[in-house]
């Protein structure tokens, strides 16, 4: 167990709906990553918070939105739901930025969108 | 072009083959490089990274060829529970945090 935590694990939505989506960091760790994997691809990265503020962000819409907490826990927000959008969110925390090689996954909330 | 691709394979081996993925990248500036594994249904998990001297860890062998612009993971000895979903990961753009996924290459291991 990675420590890191995602809740819901599953959710139905329908289109033009909003969804708010949680992670809860590791003990220690102060950025957390969210990620978008769709059926057969690798993870895609969305936005990257740092000590509450958004630090690097993929190739995603601005409907795709977050915050992080002073807990250093974060939510991801996506309004005017799509069909496309319905995926297996990640989010990873790491003790500190760029640090790829330690950040550790929750076990997704996967989303889907009729 | 995409920025990070893999063969989707899959890959269907025996027990005790040895196995060999690569993965190529299309940004030079990149600067980190990754392999992580998936298993079905779960979260991915670092299996290691790869420095440009190349390292291994037991039975994976990582290396990273920066003039072709490929890393690439070697599995020897392959085990039942070696049967998953190898992830490469490059990061950076410009010195900028942003770590790109391949699609990811699908190992079966058989008996």
């Amino acid at each position: 167990e990675t420590g890191v935590t995602q809740s819901p694990t599953h959710l139905i939505k329908t289109r033009g709906q909003q969804v708010t989506l949680r992670c809860s960091s590791q003990s220690g760790h102060n950025t957390v990553s969210w990620y978008q994997q769709a059926l057969g691809q690798g993870p895609q990265f969305i936005f990257q918070y740092y000590r509450e503020e958004e630090n690097g962000r993929g190739n995603f819409p601005p409907r795709f939105s977050g915050l992080q907490f002073p807990n250093y826990s974060s939510e991801l927000n996506v309004n005017a739901l799509e069909l496309d959008d319905s995926a297996l969110y990640l989010c990873a925390s790491s003790p500190d930025t760029s640090n790829t090689d330690t950040q550790y996954f929750g076990p997704g909330t996967r989303l889907t969108v009729l | 072009r995409k920025e990070v691709e893999q063969d989707p394979g899959p890959f269907n081996v025996p027990e005790g083959a040895t196995v060999a993925f690569n993965c190529t990248y299309s940004n030079s500036a990149s600067q980190s490089f990754f392999w992580y594994r998936q298993d079905c249904r779960k979260e991915p998990k670092l299996l290691m990274s790869v420095y440009s001297s190349g390292n291994e860890d037991g039975r994976f062998t990582a290396q990273l060829n920066r003039a072709s612009q490929y890393i690439s993971l070697l599995i020897r000895d392959s085990k039942l529970s070696d049967s998953a979903t190898y992830l490469c990961v490059v990061n950076g753009r410009g010195g900028s945090y942003i770590p790109t996924f391949g699609r990811g290459t699908s190992l079966i291991v058989h008996p």
